[in-house]
C-alpha cells in the first residue's frame, strides 16, 4: 500500500519567494495533518483537517501560511512571502479518523535563504 | 490548554531493558501515543493507550495512568537500532488534535 506521499522532498529557495509543499494521504483516510519541525520547538501542529475540512488552524504562525484540501485525495501548504525562520522539516500526515494512529509522510525539508 | 514533559536524553545498553517516561496535563484526554524517529526520517507509530493499563507489543509495551497524568514506554531486549528519538503524544484538547512531546533522543551502546 502505498503510504503518505509528499513532495517535493527538499527545497531551497530564497526570502520573498512563494513557497508550496504537496501532499497525498493515504486512500480512504478522512483526516490530514500538517506539521512542522525544527529543533528548537520540536513537532507542531500547524492545521488538520477532517473530510476535507479544516477543523484547527491554531498552529498557523501567520497570515502567510495558508493550507487547502480541495479533496480527499490531495493538500497543499503554502508560504507567501517566505522567511529564513520558516526553515523547517514540514510533514504530512493521515489517519483513518481523528484519534487514530496517524501515518507520517516523509517530510520536506525546507530551507530559506 | 496542554503540557508534555519527557526527558531529553537517555542512554542504555545493548540487550538491556530501559523506561521512557512521560507526564502530561491536558484539558481533556482521548488517549496517548507514542512515536519512534530516527534521525532524518518520518515518526513512526508504535503503541496507543486509551484505558489505564498496560499494552505489549514484542520488545515494546506502553503503559498509562490517566489519574497521574503519566505514561512510559518500555524497550525489552535493546538492539542498536532502537537508537532514536521517542515522541509522547496526546490527543485531546478542545479540538481533539494530537500534542507532540520534545521527544527522548535513546542512545543504545554496545
Amino acid at each position: 500500500d502505498a503510504g503518505v506521499i509528499q513532495s517535493p522532498r527538499h527545497e531551497v529557495t530564497e526570502m520573498g519567494q512563494e513557497v508550496t509543499l504537496r501532499c497525498k494521504p493515504i486512500s480512504g483516510h478522512n483526516s490530514l495533518f500538517w506539521y512542522r519541525q525544527t529543533m528548537m520547538r520540536g513537532l507542531e501542529l500547524l492545521i488538520y483537517f477532517n473530510n476535507n475540512v479544516p477543523i484547527d488552524d491554531s498552529g498557523m504562525p501567520e497570515d502567510r501560511f495558508s493550507a487547502k484540501m480541495p479533496n480527499a485525495s490531495f493538500s497543499t501548504l503554502k508560504i507567501q512571502p517566505s522567511e529564513p525562520r520558516d526553515s523547517a522539516v514540514y510533514f504530512c500526515a493521515s489517519s483513518v479518523r481523528t484519534g487514530e494512529p496517524q501515518h507520517f509522510g516523509d517530510g520536506t525539508r525546507l530551507s530559506i535563504l | 490548554g496542554q503540557n508534555i514533559d519527557q526527558p531529553t536524553e537517555m542512554t542504555a545498553t545493548e540487550g538491556a531493558i530501559v523506561q521512557i517516561n512521560c507526564t502530561y496535563q491536558t484539558s481533556g484526554f482521548n488517549g496517548l501515543f507514542w512515536y519512534q524517529q530516527h534521525a532524518g526520517e518520518a515518526p513512526t507509530f508504535l503503541s496507543y493507550n486509551v484505558l489505564d493499563g498496560l499494552e505489549e507489543k514484542g520488545r515494546f509495551s506502553s503503559f498509562l495512568s490517566r489519574s497521574k497524568g503519566y505514561s512510559y514506554l518500555l524497550l525489552k531486549e535493546l538492539q542498536m537500532k532502537d537508537s532514536a528519538s521517542y515522541l509522547c503524544a496526546v490527543h485531546g484538547g478542545a479540538t481533539n488534535k494530537l500534542i507532540f512531546g520534545t521527544g527522548t533522543l535513546l542512545a543504545v551502546q554496545p
